[in-house]
């Protein structure tokens, strides 16, 4: 089966605690982005990547890292910087078509709680 | 900076009702408009994308509209059923904005039976 999973799907934090969100995709996606999603608001962007190696921060960066490696994961770890936590977070990635990044295809999500 | 509102925030229909969706968005220089569904808890499902140079896309029950002169864009529901029950999101692709998306709030829709 091809697509997007992400794990776990429930993840508990307690205060001051570091805790990293998988995501990994078989679909030989070149980008991937991760996303927070609140109750009555849109996706935000947190990060992307666009290639292997490399990522940029997207509009909520803050207390939040990420490492591409290998092309098919995208590790999202929420720090203990980030002081509210407690969200919904999805995964996405989208091929290159002809020097072009396409439309996003999403995981499943992966929903954190703050003990 | 672009901004993307949905209205209504909630809509609760009988089934068998046509409906429409809204969306809007403050910057028209966008490279595409994409309509999205999401169930509760779940991950998002594209439903229809629409390049700016096209006035409308069409699949099956569904057909969205975009007039990017007006920024904004309608997502038409046919004969709809219960099972259309989810949230429905629009995102805006801006022109040289690489491939980042600008969502919606989104529209919360029940059918009921």
């Amino acid at each position: 089966d091809g697509g997007i999973t992400q794990s776990p799907k429930y993840l508990f934090r307690k205060e001051g605690q570091n805790v990293t969100l998988s995501c990994e995709q078989n679909l030989n996606h070149d980008a991937m982005y991760w996303y927070r999603q609140d109750p009555g608001q849109g996706l935000r962007l947190i990060y992307y990547s666009q290639i292997v190696n490399d990522f940029q921060k997207g509009d909520i960066a803050e207390g939040y890292s990420v490492s591409r490696e290998k092309k098919e994961s995208f590790p999202l770890t929420v720090t203990s910087a980030q002081k509210n936590p407690t969200a919904f977070y999805l995964c996405a990635s989208s091929p290159r078509v002809s020097g072009t990044l396409e439309t996003q295809y999403f995981g499943p999500g992966t929903r954190l709680l703050v003990l | 900076k672009q901004e993307v509102t949905q209205i209504p925030a909630a809509l609760s229909v009988p089934e068998g009702e046509n409906l429409v969706l809204n969306c809007s968005f403050t910057d028209s220089a966008i490279y595409n408009l994409q309509w999205f569904r999401q169930d509760p808890g779940k991950g998002l499902t594209s439903l229809l994308l629409i390049q700016s140079s096209q006035r409308e896309q069409t699949s099956g029950r569904l057909n969205a509209s975009l007039d990017k002169s007006s920024g904004r864009s309608t997502l038409y529901i046919a004969a709809s059923q219960p099972g259309d029950s989810a949230t429905y999101l629009c995102a805006v692709k801006l022109t040289g904005g690489g491939n980042k998306l600008t969502f919606g709030t989104g529209t919360q829709l029940k059918v009921e039976l």
